[in-house]
């Protein structure tokens, strides 16, 4: 069945490494999204897709980089440039019909020490 | 600069009885207004919305009430269940053209048995 899936649910990575987290839709969504989530915090835009190899910055798109090869997919790296990468990661994607309702992924949990 | 505010970082309600979620917005071009429900460690999930031409939208146990003029909008769960505890976040849109959605911090809701 359709949906959005993020893997893996937990990642742990040294400080100074770059990651780069998954996002893949099967939805046939045009526009695709992550979002960033701290405690106490509401969802924050890193970076958004609107068409296959499109993407344009969010509020916070510093330290990240995105990109949109295939429109399934829309893979995100949190670079070593990023001050404070542990967060809780998630991907949304946005159908054509329904332009308002984003659907969300199970989201990854981030750890960098 | 916060454009969309949910005042309250907690709820407590006492199952059975109405629950009433709060969120204002200072931007005045948002159209389109969204609830979205989480549980920890997963993505959010769409509960209801409404358009601005409306002040009343409903759908099931939940009701959005939008206040134009106050910039409010509210959502009422009658009657709260259990399963309801969550954390709830408030989504405003500019609408065409855009389409990207601006979260307040959310609201920890517990429906106490």
């Amino acid at each position: 069945d359709g949906g959005i899936t993020q893997s893996p649910k937990y990642l742990f990575r040294k400080e100074g490494q770059n990651v780069t987290l998954s996002c893949e839709q099967n939805l046939n969504h045009d526009a695709m999204y992550w979002y960033r989530q701290d405690p106490g915090q509401g969802l924050r835009l890193i970076y958004y897709s609107q068409i296959v190899n499109d993407f344009q910055k969010g509020d916070i798109a510093e330290g990240y980089s995105v990109s949109r090869e295939k429109k399934e997919s829309f893979p995100l790296t949190v670079t070593s440039a990023q001050k404070n990468p542990t967060a809780f990661y998630l991907c949304a994607s946005r159908p054509r019909r329904s332009p308002y309702e984003q659907y969300f992924g199970p989201g990854t949990r981030l750890t960098v020490t | 600069d916060q454009q969309v505010k949910q005042n309250s970082p907690s709820l407590s309600v006492q199952e059975g009885r109405i629950s009433i979620l709060n969120c204002d917005y200072t931007n005045s071009m948002f159209d389109y207004f969204l609830w979205y429900k989480k549980y920890p460690a997963e993505g959010p999930t769409f509960l209801i919305s409404i358009s601005s031409i409306k002040d009343k939208n409903e759908d099931g146990r939940f009701t959005v009430f939008l206040n134009k003029s106050a910039k409010h909008l509210s959502l009422h769960i009658v009657p709260s269940q259990p399963g309801d505890s969550a954390v709830y976040f408030c989504a405003a849109s500019p609408g065409a053209g855009s389409y990207q959605l601006t979260f307040g911090k959310g609201t920890k809701l517990s429906v106490i048995p």
